[in-house]
């Protein structure tokens, strides 16, 4: 089915850096939103957008809603120990046949440089 | 955020018998709920739209039969793995939308997923 492109699709971090990632589709959304998954555990919302353009901020994580509505980025500043983790973006169409579905990127391996 | 809580959180069962999974909605109500598969190191996997007061709607590949949803009331939907065998082993995730104004406008809350593991 219908894919986002996820890239990076993994990362090294070391505390202090900034950390940046983004997803592209050849299809407009009406909706972005941002997820953290921690090992064994359900994906957690981070940021959602609604409009093109939106550029929203949680904490330490920025996220924004590209203009041509086929885009998201998503960066998080100063990165520490517990950002280790998968971020998934996920997009609702803007079809209705599409129903309340979201389409997920791949994910976002980000880990711990040694 | 909205809490989504699903249960249980594991389980190991015999190969052959069948798994009831549960996902609750505490402090909304959520008319569409979605379950998902997820294999080690990939993406979520889409397995069926499950609407309250109607029957759920399966992607491609998926066997209705083997996983049965049933979305009783607007908190509450369950996934029973009938007759499980160890390929159905796996994390499965439950979700709950909760619609905002405006048609395509929503955020999904996820449950802590359920690990299953068929012996």
């Amino acid at each position: 089915g219908q894919q986002l492109n996820q890239s990076p699709q993994s990362m090294f971090i070391q505390e202090g850096e900034d950390v940046s990632m983004n997803c592209t589709s050849s299809s407009i959304f009406n909706t972005w939103l941002w997820y953290k998954q921690d090992p064994g555990e359900g994906p957690v919302l981070l940021i959602a957008l609604y409009k093109a353009g939106e550029l929203t901020s949680n904490g330490r994580l920025t996220a924004q809603f590209g203009t041509t509505r086929k885009d998201s980025f998503l960066n998080i500043s100063a990165s520490i120990p517990s950002d280790v983790g998968i971020y998934f973006c996920a997009g609702q169409l803007a079809i209705k046949a599409a129903g309340n579905k979201l389409t997920f990127g791949g994910g976002t391996r980000v880990l711990v440089k040694p | 955020g909205a809490v989504v809580s699903q249960h249980p959180s594991w389980v190991i069962c015999k190969s052959g018998t069948s798994v009831k999974i549960e996902c609750r909605s505490l402090d909304f109500q959520a008319t569409t709920m979605f379950w998902y598969r997820q294999f080690p190191k990939q993406s979520l996997m889409l397995m069926a739209t499950s609407n309250e007061g109607s029957k759920a709607t399966y992607e491609q590949g998926v066997e209705k039969d083997k996983f049965l949803i049933n979305h009783a009331s607007l908190t509450l939907s369950t996934l029973t793995v009938t007759s499980a065998h160890p390929e159905d082993s796996s994390f499965y995730i439950c979700s709950a939308y909760r619609g905002l104004a405006g048609f395509g406008t929503g955020e999904l809350f996820f449950g802590e997923g359920s690990r299953l593991t068929v012996l």
